[in-house]
């Protein structure tokens, strides 16, 4: 599986984007890039997939790089509840039967 | 309204004690996993399962020990041979083809005395 680097830890100023950089060079091309994040003492949570094209939903914007090494993670209005721990994972479709490996992630601090 | 049960969510045990944590789905997912998390740490996968009576080790399931007689339930016990048990266990399932969400339980979090 590829590989992720991710800062460790971000600040965000309430109501304004906070913007989640992750780094994934070894990236293969039918592997998927996912995010997920944790607050404090919780099970992590989903948000978003991709795999070449912008995604968005109803709680995020995934951007990923033309080349596919790299991909933002976009919370367009964050707010105090946004601080959790975020993880980026990179993960192939064709494999049914796969681990899911999460590293240390950035903790995002939003601020009022 | 469907989801991950983990229970207890707090548990205490003595050096040398066994302890099993339970993990139950009724999201009809096929595969189940169990992660551990030390404090500011990411997650790291001690065994998962992809279908009833199969279970694969992961990275740390050294300690550890699993079973899957039922879809819905994935428990995993913490042998005495755990050399350092107190963490914050996390439950997590997945729908089999295809899909890559995971769901995850609320956790469990194991102190040893």
């Amino acid at each position: 599986d590829a590989k992720t680097t991710q800062p460790p830890s971000m600040d965000c100023a309430e109501g304004r984007a906070a913007n989640l950089p992750c780094n994934h060079s070894t990236i293969s091309g039918n592997e998927y890039v996912y995010w997920y994040r944790q607050i404090h003492s919780q099970g992590p949570q989903y948000i978003i997939h991709g795999l070449k094209n912008n995604e968005t939903n109803e709680m995020a914007s995934l951007i990923i790089t033309e080349d596919r090494k790299s991909s933002t993670l976009i919370l367009p209005h964050a707010t105090l509840r946004d601080t959790a721990v975020y993880y980026c994972i990179v993960r192939g479709e064709l494999y049914n039967f796969n681990k899911f490996y999460f590293g240390s992630g950035t903790k995002l601090n939003v601020k009022p | 309204d469907g989801g991950i049960t983990q229970s207890p969510k707090y548990l205490f045990r003595k050096e040398g004690q066994n302890v099993t944590l339970s993990c139950e789905q009724n999201l009809n997912h096929d595969a189940m996993y169990w992660y551990r998390q030390d404090p500011g740490q990411g997650l790291r996968l001690i065994y998962y399962s992809q279908i009833v009576n199969d279970f694969q080790k992961g990275d740390i399931a050294e300690g550890y020990s699993v079973s899957r007689e039922k879809k819905e339930s994935f428990p995993l016990t913490v042998t005495s041979a755990q050399k350092n048990p107190t963490a914050f266990y996390l439950c997590a399932s997945r729908f089999g083809s295809g899909a890559n969400v995971l769901t995850f339980g609320a956790g469990s979090r194991l102190t040893v005395l």
